[in-house]
């Protein structure tokens, strides 16, 4: 069984919609939660990052970690069509290697 | 701007021929990673080092070699490409010490092709 498993998708929303994206994962040792964004042709970059349990909000995105229940989510507010990507979860220990979900793709309609 | 370049972005090759995928960067940072992605199958980490003296398997090294030669530059080898390792191969470098969720600066990719 995979260490992080992401919600397959494709997901395809009208503008304007709130979206969210979600990842499980096994290992107690995980300690940074990281959200990366992946245009088409493109390598990822970092959206967001946490550490904690609780939520972050960064303009129309929130973060959202309860490592109590091994769950992570991305809520993307007030969607555009630039949202338009695929969207990887990351996980890491104090190691230096993370570990990817297999991304979902979202295709916000204008 | 600082920048990981990956080298070359497109490449077709032959069942059995010898490969070299070439990452600099002028970040200055000291970890240096690769991956392969396949649709459906995220991210998977082949290789990664710490430092030029560091060279660390990830989860899929079979099959693959790796070179540090300076801390700006790790080359990704295959020895004799088979079409399974058609995928598209990301550099990425991330900054040592400080901030534990280790963010990982990605180069463009290459998209190789095993006939």
């Amino acid at each position: 069984q995979k260490e992080v498993e992401q919600d397959p998708g494709p997901l395809s929303v009208p503008e304007g919609a709130i979206v969210s994206l979600n990842c499980t994962y096994s290992n107690s040792a995980f300690q940074y939660f990281m959200w990366y964004r992946q245009y088409s042709r493109k390598g990822p970059e970092l959206l967001m990052y946490t550490y904690s349990s609780g939520n972050k909000e960064d303009g129309r995105f929130t973060a959202q970690v309860d490592k109590s229940s091994k769950y992570i989510s991305l809520f993307i507010r007030d969607s555009q069509p630039s949202d338009s990507a695929t969207y990887l979860c990351a996980m890491n220990t104090n190691a230096g290697k993370s570990t990817f979900g297999d991304g979902t793709t979202l295709t916000v309609k204008p | 701007d600082a920048d990981v370049t990956q080298t070359p972005r497109n490449r077709i090759t032959k069942t059995g021929k010898r490969i070299m995928l070439e990452c600099s960067q002028t970040k200055g940072h000291d970890r240096m990673y690769w991956y392969r992605q396949d649709p459906g199958l995220g991210l998977r980490l082949i290789y990664y080092s710490f430092d030029v003296k560091d060279i660390n398997k990830g989860e899929i090294s079979d099959g693959y070699s790796v070179s540090r030669q300076a801390q700006a530059k790790f080359s990704l080898s295959l020895e004799s490409a088979i079409p399974n390792q058609t995928a598209l191969y990301f550099c990425a470098t991330a900054l040592a010490g400080g901030r534990g969720y280790n963010e990982q600066f990605f180069g463009p990719g290459t998209r190789l092709t095993v006939l």
